[in-house]
Protein backbone atom coordinates (compact mmCIF):
# COMPACT_ATOMS: atom_id res chain seq x y z
CA UNK A 1 0.00 0.00 0.00
CA UNK A 2 1.40 3.75 -0.55
CA UNK A 3 1.64 5.76 2.07
CA UNK A 4 1.46 9.29 1.80
CA UNK A 5 -1.00 10.19 -1.12
CA UNK A 6 -1.31 14.45 -1.29
CA UNK A 7 -4.62 15.87 -3.05
CA UNK A 8 -4.90 17.70 -4.58
CA UNK A 9 -2.31 17.38 -7.72
CA UNK A 10 -1.64 20.58 -8.49
CA UNK A 11 -3.23 23.61 -7.17
CA UNK A 12 -3.70 26.77 -9.45
CA UNK A 13 -4.61 30.21 -7.16
CA UNK A 14 -4.31 33.73 -6.99
CA UNK A 15 -2.07 35.90 -4.38
CA UNK A 16 -3.32 36.58 -1.21
CA UNK A 17 -5.52 33.21 -1.80
CA UNK A 18 -5.26 30.79 1.18
CA UNK A 19 -3.87 27.13 -0.11
CA UNK A 20 -5.02 24.15 1.43
CA UNK A 21 -2.90 20.63 0.70
CA UNK A 22 -4.19 17.67 1.88
CA UNK A 23 -2.27 13.96 2.76
CA UNK A 24 -3.62 10.61 3.85
CA UNK A 25 -1.67 7.94 5.40
CA UNK A 26 -1.79 4.12 5.54
CA UNK A 27 0.36 3.00 8.64
CA UNK A 28 0.52 3.85 12.71
CA UNK A 29 2.92 6.99 12.58
CA UNK A 30 5.49 8.65 15.42
CA UNK A 31 5.43 12.33 13.52
CA UNK A 32 4.00 13.38 10.49
CA UNK A 33 6.50 16.56 8.07
CA UNK A 34 6.26 19.04 5.55
CA UNK A 35 8.06 19.89 3.13
CA UNK A 36 8.66 22.41 0.10
CA UNK A 37 10.87 21.61 -3.16
CA UNK A 38 10.93 24.44 -5.57
CA UNK A 39 11.98 22.85 -9.39
CA UNK A 40 14.96 21.19 -9.27
CA UNK A 41 15.91 22.06 -5.34
CA UNK A 42 16.04 20.51 -2.38
CA UNK A 43 13.59 19.76 0.31
CA UNK A 44 12.91 22.78 2.71
CA UNK A 45 11.50 21.47 6.42
CA UNK A 46 8.12 23.24 6.80
CA UNK A 47 6.77 22.00 10.06
CA UNK A 48 6.77 19.25 11.87
CA UNK A 49 3.49 17.54 14.29
CA UNK A 50 3.64 14.75 16.33
CA UNK A 51 1.41 12.27 16.24
CA UNK A 52 -0.32 13.00 19.73
CA UNK A 53 -0.69 16.89 18.60
CA UNK A 54 -3.68 17.84 16.52
CA UNK A 55 -2.92 21.46 14.98
CA UNK A 56 0.81 23.38 14.80
CA UNK A 57 0.87 26.78 13.59
CA UNK A 58 4.17 28.13 12.00
CA UNK A 59 3.62 32.04 10.58
CA UNK A 60 1.58 31.77 7.58
CA UNK A 61 1.64 27.95 7.76
CA UNK A 62 -1.42 25.68 9.64
CA UNK A 63 -0.98 22.20 9.94
CA UNK A 64 -3.51 19.40 11.34
CA UNK A 65 -3.34 15.98 11.71
CA UNK A 66 -6.13 13.57 12.38
CA UNK A 67 -4.75 10.35 13.52
CA UNK A 68 -8.51 8.51 13.43
CA UNK A 69 -8.51 9.61 9.47
CA UNK A 70 -4.58 9.19 8.90
CA UNK A 71 -4.62 12.65 7.39
CA UNK A 72 -3.51 15.87 7.77
CA UNK A 73 -3.88 19.27 5.75
CA UNK A 74 -1.64 21.96 5.64
CA UNK A 75 -2.89 25.50 5.09
CA UNK A 76 -0.65 28.40 3.54
CA UNK A 77 -2.58 31.62 4.70
CA UNK A 78 -2.35 34.82 2.66
CA UNK A 79 -0.41 33.26 -0.33
CA UNK A 80 2.41 34.60 -2.74
CA UNK A 81 4.08 33.84 -5.36
CA UNK A 82 7.14 33.03 -4.13
CA UNK A 83 4.97 29.91 -2.42
CA UNK A 84 4.83 28.46 -5.67
CA UNK A 85 6.68 24.99 -5.05
CA UNK A 86 5.61 21.34 -4.49
CA UNK A 87 4.14 20.13 -1.28
CA UNK A 88 4.94 16.67 0.03
CA UNK A 89 4.29 15.34 3.48
CA UNK A 90 6.27 12.83 4.54
CA UNK A 91 6.00 10.18 7.59
CA UNK A 92 7.62 8.78 10.41
CA UNK A 93 6.65 5.13 10.70
CA UNK A 94 6.13 3.71 14.30
CA UNK A 95 8.94 1.14 14.47
CA UNK A 96 10.43 2.08 11.32
CA UNK A 97 13.17 4.03 12.69
CA UNK A 98 13.96 7.10 11.51
CA UNK A 99 13.18 6.87 7.73
CA UNK A 100 10.39 9.23 6.35
CA UNK A 101 7.78 7.63 3.89
CA UNK A 102 7.02 10.76 1.29
CA UNK A 103 3.76 11.28 -0.42
CA UNK A 104 2.96 12.45 -4.25
CA UNK A 105 3.54 15.91 -3.31
CA UNK A 106 1.02 19.08 -4.30
CA UNK A 107 2.18 21.39 -7.15
CA UNK A 108 1.30 24.72 -6.05
CA UNK A 109 1.33 27.59 -8.40
CA UNK A 110 0.21 31.11 -6.95
CA UNK A 111 -0.24 34.13 -9.72
CA UNK A 112 0.02 37.54 -8.91
CA UNK B 1 21.37 28.42 10.23
CA UNK B 2 23.15 24.96 10.41
CA UNK B 3 22.62 23.23 6.59
CA UNK B 4 23.37 20.05 5.09
CA UNK B 5 25.72 20.90 1.93
CA UNK B 6 26.42 18.36 -1.27
CA UNK B 7 28.42 18.14 -3.52
CA UNK B 8 28.90 17.91 -6.61
CA UNK B 9 25.68 19.48 -7.73
CA UNK B 10 25.39 18.21 -10.87
CA UNK B 11 27.41 15.34 -12.24
CA UNK B 12 27.37 13.31 -15.53
CA UNK B 13 28.13 10.14 -16.08
CA UNK B 14 29.05 7.01 -18.38
CA UNK B 15 26.97 4.14 -17.66
CA UNK B 16 29.17 1.11 -15.94
CA UNK B 17 31.26 4.41 -14.02
CA UNK B 18 31.71 4.56 -10.16
CA UNK B 19 30.38 7.67 -8.90
CA UNK B 20 30.90 9.03 -5.13
CA UNK B 21 28.04 11.50 -3.92
CA UNK B 22 29.46 13.60 -0.65
CA UNK B 23 27.46 15.05 1.79
CA UNK B 24 28.62 17.30 4.71
CA UNK B 25 25.93 16.92 7.36
CA UNK B 26 24.79 19.42 10.18
CA UNK B 27 27.45 19.17 12.70
CA UNK B 28 26.13 18.03 15.91
CA UNK B 29 23.78 15.58 13.93
CA UNK B 30 24.20 11.61 14.43
CA UNK B 31 21.70 10.49 11.98
CA UNK B 32 22.66 10.29 8.39
CA UNK B 33 20.47 9.52 5.08
CA UNK B 34 20.22 9.16 1.63
CA UNK B 35 17.10 9.56 -0.26
CA UNK B 36 16.72 10.33 -4.21
CA UNK B 37 13.83 11.03 -6.51
CA UNK B 38 13.68 10.03 -10.59
CA UNK B 39 12.73 13.27 -12.38
CA UNK B 40 8.57 13.60 -11.98
CA UNK B 41 8.23 10.56 -9.09
CA UNK B 42 8.64 10.62 -5.46
CA UNK B 43 11.28 11.33 -2.93
CA UNK B 44 12.12 7.63 -2.07
CA UNK B 45 14.30 6.23 1.00
CA UNK B 46 17.36 4.71 0.38
CA UNK B 47 19.53 4.39 3.37
CA UNK B 48 20.87 5.18 7.00
CA UNK B 49 23.49 5.34 9.13
CA UNK B 50 24.09 5.68 12.62
CA UNK B 51 27.20 4.91 14.71
CA UNK B 52 29.39 4.07 11.86
CA UNK B 53 27.13 1.47 10.49
CA UNK B 54 23.91 1.06 8.44
CA UNK B 55 21.03 1.09 10.65
CA UNK B 56 18.04 0.62 7.18
CA UNK B 57 18.23 0.60 3.81
CA UNK B 58 15.51 -0.60 1.30
CA UNK B 59 15.33 -2.46 -1.42
CA UNK B 60 16.79 -0.34 -3.57
CA UNK B 61 20.05 0.02 -2.40
CA UNK B 62 21.51 -3.75 -3.36
CA UNK B 63 25.05 -4.13 -3.53
CA UNK B 64 25.72 -1.35 -6.48
CA UNK B 65 24.90 0.85 -3.25
CA UNK B 66 27.43 1.67 -0.48
CA UNK B 67 27.78 4.23 2.10
CA UNK B 68 30.77 5.68 4.11
CA UNK B 69 31.82 7.97 6.78
CA UNK B 70 35.55 8.58 5.69
CA UNK B 71 36.15 11.26 8.24
CA UNK B 72 34.52 12.97 11.30
CA UNK B 73 32.45 15.44 8.60
CA UNK B 74 31.61 13.78 5.48
CA UNK B 75 29.15 11.30 4.18
CA UNK B 76 28.98 9.63 0.84
CA UNK B 77 27.23 7.32 -1.29
CA UNK B 78 29.04 5.26 -3.64
CA UNK B 79 27.32 4.08 -6.64
CA UNK B 80 29.73 1.13 -7.77
CA UNK B 81 28.89 0.80 -11.57
CA UNK B 82 25.67 3.25 -12.65
CA UNK B 83 23.18 2.62 -14.88
CA UNK B 84 20.48 4.64 -16.82
CA UNK B 85 17.89 3.88 -14.70
CA UNK B 86 20.28 4.99 -11.85
CA UNK B 87 19.57 8.70 -13.43
CA UNK B 88 17.87 10.75 -10.15
CA UNK B 89 18.64 13.60 -7.64
CA UNK B 90 20.39 12.21 -4.67
CA UNK B 91 19.44 14.25 -1.23
CA UNK B 92 21.57 13.52 1.86
CA UNK B 93 19.90 14.36 5.32
CA UNK B 94 20.59 14.92 8.64
CA UNK B 95 18.92 14.45 11.98
CA UNK B 96 20.32 14.73 15.47
CA UNK B 97 18.40 12.18 17.76
CA UNK B 98 15.79 9.26 17.59
CA UNK B 99 12.51 10.41 18.85
CA UNK B 100 9.08 11.07 17.86
CA UNK B 101 10.01 14.56 17.49
CA UNK B 102 13.05 14.31 14.97
CA UNK B 103 13.54 16.83 12.72
CA UNK B 104 15.22 15.95 9.34
CA UNK B 105 16.81 18.11 7.43
CA UNK B 106 18.04 17.55 3.78
CA UNK B 107 20.88 19.19 1.29
CA UNK B 108 19.82 20.99 -1.98
CA UNK B 109 21.01 17.40 -3.69
CA UNK B 110 23.40 15.96 -6.45
CA UNK B 111 21.50 15.49 -10.01
CA UNK B 112 23.21 12.54 -11.47
CA UNK B 113 22.68 11.51 -15.10
CA UNK B 114 24.04 8.88 -16.75
CA UNK B 115 24.82 8.47 -20.34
Amino acid sequence: SQQGEEDPQALSIQEGENATMNCSYKTSINNLQWYRQNSGRGLVHLILIRSNEREKHSGRLRVTLDTSKKSSSLLITASRAADTASYFCATQQTGGGNKLTFGTGTQLKVEL
Amino acid sequence: EPEVTQTPSHQVTQMGQEVILRCVPISNHLYFYWYRQILGQKVEFLVSFYNNEISEKSEIFDDQFSVERPDGSNFTLKIRSTKLEDSAMYFCASSAVQSSGNTIYFGEGSWLTVV
